[in-house]
């Protein structure tokens, strides 16, 4: 059983398009991180959100945390394929336990 | 400084045979956890070491998952008695401290035949 779900699974888009991953529980969490994973590779750290409502951005790439901490959003403006990837949300509680999302895997068509 | 490391990077075994996977940590990262992914899926935990606490088993599938960690260094990941449903990438990662990120190694790829 997940504690977090991913939408959409898979997302295909072209070059300069917007999007949006969504990553949602029934569970509060303490914070919430955002990794993206490329083939072969372990996944890296993109942000991690600790308060209610926190937004924060990093370039083209804005995160949310919603209010309750229950849910997190991943917006992309302007993709470029660079941006392709698997992106795994962890919702992290007691500062010991991280649970992974079910992954999105995001194709970026020059 | 070096990431984490893990070997093999690939390992096919046989239905059955015993199969051991190595994580050397970064150096002072007192946290380590075991994860296994399906292809292109989310993360399963697996177990998480801290110090010289006892280690959370509680993601092991099976009673033949086991893990160590010896000097609270490099740690071991042994399936025994591989069954095709084994095949996954096992990832290995470590951290320094409470709520602070994961560093992951790049995985050791099994396959079951």
């Amino acid at each position: 059983t997940q504690l977090l779900e991913q939408s959409p699974q898979f997302l295909s888009i072209q070059e300069g398009e917007n999007l949006t991953v969504y990553c949602n529980s029934s569970s509060v969490f303490s914070s919430l991180q955002w990794y993206r994973q490329e083939p072969g590779e372990g996944p890296v750290l993109l942000v991690t959100v600790v308060t209610g409502g926190e937004v924060k951005k990093l370039k083209r790439l804005t995160f949310q945390f919603g209010d309750a901490r229950k849910d997190s959003s991943l917006h992309i403006t302007a993709a470029q394929p660079g941006d392709t990837g698997l992106y795994l949300c962890a919702g992290v509680r007691t500062g010991n336990q991280f649970y992974f999302g079910t992954g999105t895997s995001l194709t970026v068509i020059p | 400084g070096a990431g984490v490391s893990q070997s093999p990077s690939n390992k096919v075994t046989e239905k059955g045979k015993d199969v051991e996977l190595r994580c050397d940590p970064i150096s002072g990262h007192t946290a380590l956890y075991w994860y296994r992914q399906s292809l292109g899926q989310g993360l399963e935990f697996l177990i998480y070491f801290q110090g010289n606490s006892a280690p959370d088993k509680s993601g092991l599938p099976s009673d033949r998952f086991s893990a160590e960690r010896t000097g609270g260094s490099v740690s071991t990941l042994t399936i025994q008695r591989t069954q095709q449903e084994d095949s996954a990438v096992y990832l290995c990662a470590t951290r320094t401290g409470f709520n602070l990120p994961l560093h992951f190694g790049n995985g050791t790829r099994l396959t079951v035949t």
